[in-house]
C-alpha cells in the first residue's frame, strides 16, 4: 500500500529541546494530519490542516500544510517526558476518507 | 467527543480459526468505517474501507475471502480474519469519520491479535 515518507524514522532528545519533524509525498493531498500513537493504543489527532501554506499551532505543536501540497512539518517546542511516543502524518486525498499514513517518527524523551 | 470503541482490545487464537473484531461508533453514526492493519514498528497500512450497508471495498493486495468485514448498522462495523495463521498476527485499528466528508477521524484503541 502507499504510504508517506516521514523523517527523521526516530529521535532522541533531551527534555526541554524542540522537535522538527517532516513528511513528504509524490502526490498532492488536500487535507494534511498529525497523530501522535502511544504503545498499544489507537492513534490520537494532534494537528488538522487543510490550506496550503496554513500554519496552525496546538499548544506546544505547530504545523504546516506546504504550498506544494506534497508535503507538511511538525514541530513540537520545548519538549516534556510525555511527548514520547510515535507521530504519523497522514494525507487525505479530495472526495474520498481514507487517510494515507507516514511512515512515522519515534519519538524517545530523556529527563 | 466522538468515541470509537474496538473489542476486543486482544485476542490469541489458535491457527487455522477464525476471529472477529468489532468497532462502534459510541456516540455519532458512521456510514464509512476503515480498517488498519499494523506490524510492529511499522505505520498504519489501510485494509479496507467499511460501507454501511454494502460490500466493503478492500486495497490491493488484501484477500477479502480471508478479512471479511461486514457493516450491518450505522454504528457497527467488524473484521473476521478467517482461517487465521500466524503471519496474521498484528495489530488491527479501525476508524471512522464524523460524516461524510468528515476530515476529523477518530480511531479505536486497537485489538492485538496473536495466533499461535
Amino acid at each position: 500500500g502507499q504510504q508517506l515518507n516521514q523523517s527523521p524514522q526516530s529521535m532522541f532528545i533531551q527534555e526541554g529541546e524542540d522537535v522538527s519533524m517532516n513528511c513528504t509525498s509524490s502526490s498532492i493531498f488536500n487535507t494534511w494530519l498529525w497523530y501522535k500513537q502511544d504503545p498499544g493504543e489507537g492513534p490520537v489527532l494532534l494537528i488538522a490542516l487543510y490550506k496550503a501554506g496554513e500554519l496552525t499551532s496546538n499548544g506546544r505543536l505547530t504545523a504546516q500544510f506546504g504550498i506544494t501540497r506534497k508535503d507538511s512539518f511538525l514541530n513540537i517546542s520545548a519538549s516534556i517526558p510525555s511527548d514520547v511516543g510515535i507521530y504519523f502524518c497522514a494525507g487525505q486525498f479530495d472526495n474520498t476518507d481514507k487517510l494515507i499514513f507516514g511512515t512515522g517518527t519515534r519519538l524517545q524523551v530523556f529527563p | 467527543g466522538a468515541v470509537v470503541s474496538q473489542h476486543p482490545s486482544w485476542v490469541i487464537c489458535k491457527s487455522g480459526t477464525s476471529v472477529k473484531i468489532e468497532c462502534r461508533s459510541l456516540d455519532f453514526q458512521a456510514t464509512t468505517m476503515f480498517w488498519y492493519r499494523q506490524f510492529p514498528k511499522q505505520s498504519l497500512m489501510l485494509m479496507a474501507t467499511s460501507n454501511e450497508g454494502s460490500k466493503a471495498t478492500y486495497e490491493q493486495g488484501v484477500e477479502k475471502d480471508k478479512f471479511l468485514i461486514n457493516h450491518a448498522s450505522l454504528t457497527l462495523s467488524t473484521l473476521t480474519v478467517t482461517s487465521a495463521h500466524p503471519e496474521d498476527s498484528s495489530f488491527y485499528i479501525c476508524s471512522a469519520f464524523l460524516g461524510q466528508g468528515g476530515t476529523e477521524a477518530f480511531f479505536g484503541q486497537g485489538t492485538r491479535l496473536t495466533v499461535v
